[in-house]
């Protein structure tokens, strides 16, 4: 299957500072690129999905302005996470797809401590 | 109501035993449906994709489909310990945006 990276894995922040991830589609063109959210014991919840080159489309009860997205290029995606604070400390996971497959292709996931 | 519901495990099944993992979606539209393992910590990893009504086989895993009753089934045949994990079922309306079941975890008894 395609390979999708995430950075970091593993990161641990102040409360008030922010924090960013990135997911990179390695060998495919991901044109399409999705959030999650998974908090422990609990399913990944969608986030946000984000198309190359657009604004990213928000689920209802995310706030747009404190989880930046940006899809600026085919094969990266950065989730900024603004103003963390200990409620925001959660496993993020991205996931990419080229829109031809019907699969979407997962990234390692990014363990977010707030303290 | 859920837009996917999994039974509640956790199911805790003898080594070489078929674990049984039942989904339902509320969604008629959805068109692809999908079982992820996830090991804790881990991200999600893809098992089996299915499409159409009925079965799917792929190793010891089969997957069942029926739309009309809204319903995707998981048998995990002869399990081993390292089938130990959390299952999640996944269902798209094709638009490769997944809706997720909260997961029923899985212990294989050795």
């Amino acid at each position: 299957g395609a390979v999708v990276s995430q950075h970091p894995s593993r990161v641990i922040c102040k409360s008030g500072t922010s924090v960013k991830i990135e997911c990179r589609s390695l060998d495919f063109q991901a044109t399409t690129m999705f959030w999650y959210r998974q908090f422990p014991k609990q399913s990944l919840m969608l986030m946000a999905t984000s198309n190359e080159g657009s604004k990213a489309t928000y689920e209802q009860g995310v706030e747009k302005d404190k989880f930046l997205i940006n899809h600026a290029s085919l094969t990266l995606s950065t989730l900024t996470v603004t103003s963390a604070h200990p409620e925001d400390s959660s496993f993020y996971i991205c996931s990419a797809s080229d829109n031809l497959n019907t699969e979407a292709f997962f990234g390692q996931g990014t363990r977010l401590t707030v303290v | 109501q859920k837009e996917v519901e999994q039974n509640s495990g956790p199911l805790s099944v003898p080594e070489g035993a078929i674990a049984s993992l039942n989904c339902t979606y509320s969604d008629r539209g959805s068109q692809s449906f999908f079982w992820y393992r996830q090991y804790s910590g881990k991200s999600p990893e893809l098992i089996m994709s299915i499409y159409s009504n009925g079965d799917k086989e792929d190793g010891r895993f089969t997957a069942q489909l029926n739309k009309a009753s809204q319903y995707v089934s998981l048998l995990i045949r002869d399990s081993q310990p390292s089938d130990s994990a959390t299952y999640l079922c996944a269902v798209s309306p094709n638009d490769y945006k997944l809706s997720f079941g909260a997961g029923t975890t899985v212990t294989v008894r050795a």
